[in-house]
């Protein structure tokens, strides 16, 4: 049973550029969040998606856009990139109409901006 | 914005000593959870405990939460070199359970 797993492992781009980030929920999940963790913090919630549609978000602008495909994987969207937005990218699935409230995470992609 | 705080920052330790974590929280929650994350890489989640339990145990793990306080513990015993991690409390709000909002994290070192 495959875990979370996302792509790429690492990126490097340059400021103003534009980056796509993805996302494969463990199998049986129907929801995907996406964490954005700044070396030294915790994550932070950017957003949440289910049935493809973008459930909450969190205090990010909107340069931060995302898309869920039938399939359930993800897709993290990030335009006109700032040196602040470097960071380790997380993404997180779930099952939302478990009861457990458990998130399983996987290994994240490091985005670095120069 | 940081949900809670996590104390100590930093904790390091012999193998085979306790080592204890703690998270305080600002908001009614719905549950809180922890996770230990290595090197940097993807988060690993270890324990949830519910809103109206008290004490949770899995396996060297015990974490505890005291609502009225606003706060939680999260207790390894006999450590070993490989549990030197970052270790994270995170809470989901009553409100709101699909946003886990995520403290500043524990530093974590168990030398052999």
């Amino acid at each position: 049973d495959a875990g979370v797993t996302q792509s790429p492992t690492h990126l490097i781009k340059t400021r103003g550029q534009q980056v796509t980030l993805r996302c494969s929920p463990k199998s049986g999940h129907d929801t995907v969040s996406w964490y954005q963790q700044a070396l030294g913090q915790g994550p932070q919630f950017i957003f949440q998606y289910y049935e493809e549609e973008e459930r909450q978000r969190g205090n990010f602008p909107d340069r931060f856009s995302g898309h869920q495909f039938p399939n359930y994987s993800s897709e993290l969207n990030v335009n006109a990139l700032l040196l602040g937005d470097s960071a380790l990218y997380l993404c997180a699935s779930s099952f939302l109409s478990g009861k457990s409230g458990e998130q399983y995470f996987g290994p994240g992609t490091r985005l670095t901006v120069t | 914005s940081q949900q809670g705080e996590e104390d100590p920052q930093a904790l390091s330790i012999q193998e085979g000593e306790n080592a204890t974590m703690n998270c305080s929280y600002k908001t009614s929650i719905n549950n809180l959870q922890w996770y230990r994350q290595n090197s940097g890489r993807g988060l690993v989640h270890l324990i949830l405990i519910r809103s109206n339990e008290r004490e949770k145990h899995s396996g060297r793990l015990r974490v505890t939460l005291d609502t009225s306080k606003k706060s939680s513990s999260l207790l390894i015993t006999a450590s070993r070199a490989a549990d030197t991690a970052s270790y994270f409390c995170a809470t989901a709000s009553s409100s709101n359970t699909g946003k886990l909002i995520f403290g500043q994290g524990t530093t974590l070192q168990v030398k052999p």
